[in-house]
């Protein structure tokens, strides 16, 4: 069974702090994407990482794949409310077309 | 096209009553994934089809779960003799050449079965 576990599961922080969200798994991925959710809506795609150590950057979030492709961060620089949501990872293994999703980060972010 | 639309937004519905729910990917989208997602936790794999032919289903998905997409474009999912542990975000998604390309989720349908 392939599981991702993120880390941690409740995040409560003021506004300006920063923060990094994990995502780990024993299995190796092809690709991995991170999404947000808001409550009684559909994930919204944030980042898909395809490339062992890929690093990409969006304003102020930036995901990282590690280079084994089995795991994931995203860190984010002086948090705002607007970023408050479920952060959700998920992996695409490889020779299957099933996306498997992590156990959810929940942040809040008080003004 | 405004994205992948999901018909009904809510359902309440009797304990052993049946449910069909609607999924309209994005038009040149031939993937279409359905996933169920309880409070609090991430989304779990139901099934997906490529076109009309439906590659995949989850141990998950018992026989009282069918889901369709007959023309290669909306897909049903019903559930047959619902059960409360059938309550659930059921969501829908749909790409156009698997995860590594971008795939976009619908808002979902929040199934209550009281």
């Amino acid at each position: 069974t392939q599981l991702l576990e993120q880390s941690p599961q409740f995040l409560s922080i003021q506004e300006g702090e920063n923060l990094t969200v994990y995502c780990n798994s024993s299995s190796v991925f092809s690709s991995l994407q991170w999404y947000r959710q808001e409550p009684g809506e559909g994930p919204v795609l944030l980042v898909t990482v395809v490339t062992g150590g890929e690093v990409k950057k969006l304003k102020r979030l930036t995901f990282q794949f590690g280079d084994a492709r089995k795991d994931s961060s995203l860190h984010i620089t002086a948090a705002q409310p607007g970023d408050t949501g479920l952060y959700l990872c998920a992996g695409e293994p490889y020779n299957t077309d099933k996306l498997i999703f992590g156990t959810g980060t929940r942040l809040q972010v008080f003004p | 096209d405004t994205g992948v639309s999901q018909d009904p937004r809510h359902k309440i519905t009797k304990r052993g009553q049946n449910v069909t729910f609607r999924c309209d990917p994005i038009s040149e989208h031939n993937r279409l994934y359905w996933y169920r997602q309880t409070l609090g936790q991430g989304p779990e794999f139901l099934t997906y089809f490529q076109n009309e032919a439906q590659l995949e289903k989850s141990r998950l998905l018992s026989d009282r779960f069918s889901a369709e997409r007959p023309k290669g474009s909306f897909s049903t999912l019903e559930i047959q003799r619902t059960e409360q542990g059938d309550s659930a975000m059921y969501l829908c998604a749909s790409s156009s050449n698997g995860w590594s390309t971008e795939a976009f989720f619908g808002q979902g349908t929040r199934l209550t079965v009281v």
